[in-house]
């Protein structure tokens, strides 16, 4: 099992749209989470942290469940601006003193006007 | 630097070429990783190094490929042989891996084209 899954999509939603991803993580020493956003032809880049009593940013919001081992991303109200692939990131203690992050494949998202 | 650095933003090399992808972290970053993205693919890992830590190489696809992280800064991505297979982006990331929930950020990437 991949230590970070998620589904490769594409997801085709229209504008206005309402879009979750979801994300399954097999090491449960993971102890942070993330949501990243790459652009096509771009590096990824950090969209936001996933808090263990999750957390909204806008149109955007963040869910953790531990017991399940599962991280979630929802989008509200989609913008032709919002497409992009969305990648999951764990982040677990490797030893030393260290932690490594762990990427997920990523969830292409296109919204269509 | 203000931000993770890569060179050469392109390569084009013939097959069977060896070619040095080279990576400025972020300073002070201790952590580093090196990514491949094929087109319209996800990102490949390929090597994690922290600090003064043996490498986990385990992403690394075959014995042509080898990277090393100098003075705990500069790193350089080394592949022998080159194949066309080989053609992809090549992502830096570096992270102060020494505080939990901390972000990893990107350099803009090497894209190798091997012809």
């Amino acid at each position: 099992r991949k230590e970070v899954e998620q589904d490769p999509g594409p997801f085709n939603v229209p504008e206005g749209a309402t879009v979750a991803f979801n994300c399954t993580y097999s090491n449960s020493a993971s102890q942070s989470f993330f949501w990243y956003r790459q652009d096509c032809r771009k590096e990824p880049k950090l969209l936001m942290s996933v808090y263990s009593s999750g957390n909204e940013d806008g149109r955007f919001t963040a869910q953790l469940n531990r017991a399940s081992q599962y991280i979630s991303l929802l989008i509200r109200d989609s913008k032709l601006s919002d497409s992009a692939t969305y990648l999951c990131v764990v982040n677990r203690y490797s030893g030393a003193g260290s932690y490594q992050l762990t990427f997920g494949k990523g969830t292409k998202l296109s919204v269509i006007p | 630097g203000a931000g993770v650095s890569q060179s050469p933003s392109n390569k084009v090399t013939e097959k069977g070429k060896d070619v040095e992808l080279r990576c400025d972290p972020i300073s002070g970053h201790t952590a580093l990783y090196w990514y491949r993205q094929s087109l319209g693919q996800g990102l490949e890992f390929l090597i994690y190094f922290q600090g003064n830590s043996a490498p986990d190489k385990s992403g690394l696809p075959s014995d042509r490929f080898s990277a090393e992280r100098t003075g705990g800064s500069v790193s350089t991505l080394t592949i022998q042989r080159t194949q066309q297979e080989d053609s992809a982006v090549y992502l830096c990331a570096s992270s102060s891996n020494r505080v939990l929930g901390t972000e990893a950020f990107f350099g803009q990437g090497t894209r190798l084209t091997v012809v």
